[in-house]
C-alpha cells in the first residue's frame, strides 16, 4: 500500500503526557508531512519537510514538534502543549514537494483520556 | 490567507446517477489540483488530479474540470456505484490545504 507506515494504528495518552507518532517511508520520497483530521474538518497540515534535516510549520504547527534526520523517517511529537489533541492523525509523503501525488500512511488514532 | 472551499459537504445519489463536487480556492499561483478518495476506516488515496495548464481530464468513469479565471475545480462522477460511497477531498495550494471532504452515499 504506498511503502508508507505508521505507528501505532492506536495510542491512548493521559493529559500532560508527550507521545511520539511513528512515520516511515520506503519510497525514496524526499518530501513528508503530518495532517490531523477531525470530523468535518478535511485534514490540517501540522508540519511538513521537503528535504531531510529541515522542516517548515503548517497551519496548526503549535503544540507539536518534528524531526528529519534521516530521508525515510519523520516522527511527530505530540506534546503537552496541545489543547485537544484526540483525533486522527495521517502522515503522507511525495517524491518532491511540487505539483505531485501523495501517498498517505494507514493513520493513528489518538486518544487522551 | 489562503484557503479552499469544498461543497457539499454532503452528497446523496441513486445508484447510476451522476455526481459533482465542486472546490474554490484562492491562492492564484495554485497550479495543481488533486482529488482524493477515503474510503470508511481507510487512508486517502489520489483519485484524478489536474494541473494548470489543462482544463479537464478524464479517466473512465470520474473528471475533473478547471477554470482559472474563477479560481475552481470540479470532479465529476458519472455512472455512480455503491463502491463510490466514500469521502472526497480536494487539494489545493499544491497539497497542503485540502477542502473539508465530502461524503458521498451511493443509494443502490
Amino acid at each position: 500500500d504506498g511503502g508508507i507506515t505508521q505507528s501505532p494504528k492506536y495510542l491512548f495518552r493521559k493529559e500532560g503526557q508527550n507521545v511520539t507518532l511513528s512515520c516511515e517511508q520506503n519510497l525514496n520520497h524526499d518530501a513528508m508531512y503530518w495532517y490531523r483530521q477531525d470530523p468535518g474538518q478535511g485534514l490540517r497540515l501540522i508540519y511538513y519537510s521537503q528535504i531531510v534535516n529541515d522542516f517548515q510549520k503548517g497551519d496548526i504547527a503549535e503544540g507539536y514538534s518534528v524531526s528529519r534526520e534521516k530521508k525515510e523517517s519523520f516522527p511527530l511529537t505530540v506534546t503537552s502543549a496541545q489543547k485537544n489533541p484526540t483525533a486522527f492523525y495521517l502522515c503522507a509523503s511525495s517524491v518532491t514537494s511540487g505539483p505531485n501525488e501523495q501517498f498517505f500512511g494507514p493513520g493513528t488514532r489518538l486518544t487522551v483520556l | 490567507g489562503e484557503n479552499v472551499e469544498q461543497h457539499p459537504s454532503t452528497l446523496s445519489v441513486q445508484e447510476g446517477d451522476s455526481a459533482v463536487i465542486k472546490c474554490t480556492y484562492s491562492d492564484s499561483a495554485s497550479n495543481y489540483f488533486p482529488w482524493y478518495k477515503q474510503e470508511l476506516g481507510k487512508r486517502p488515496q489520489l483519485i484524478i488530479d489536474i494541473r494548470s495548464n489543462v482544463g479537464e481530464k478524464k479517466d473512465q468513469r470520474i473528471a475533473v474540470t478547471l477554470n482559472k479565471t474563477a479560481k475552481h475545480f470540479s470532479l465529476h462522477i458519472t455512472e455512480t456505484q455503491p463502491e463510490d460511497s466514500a469521502v472526497y477531498f480536494c487539494a489545493g495550494r499544491g497539497k497542503l490545504i485540502f477542502g473539508q471532504g465530502t461524503e458521498l452515499s451511493v443509494k443502490p
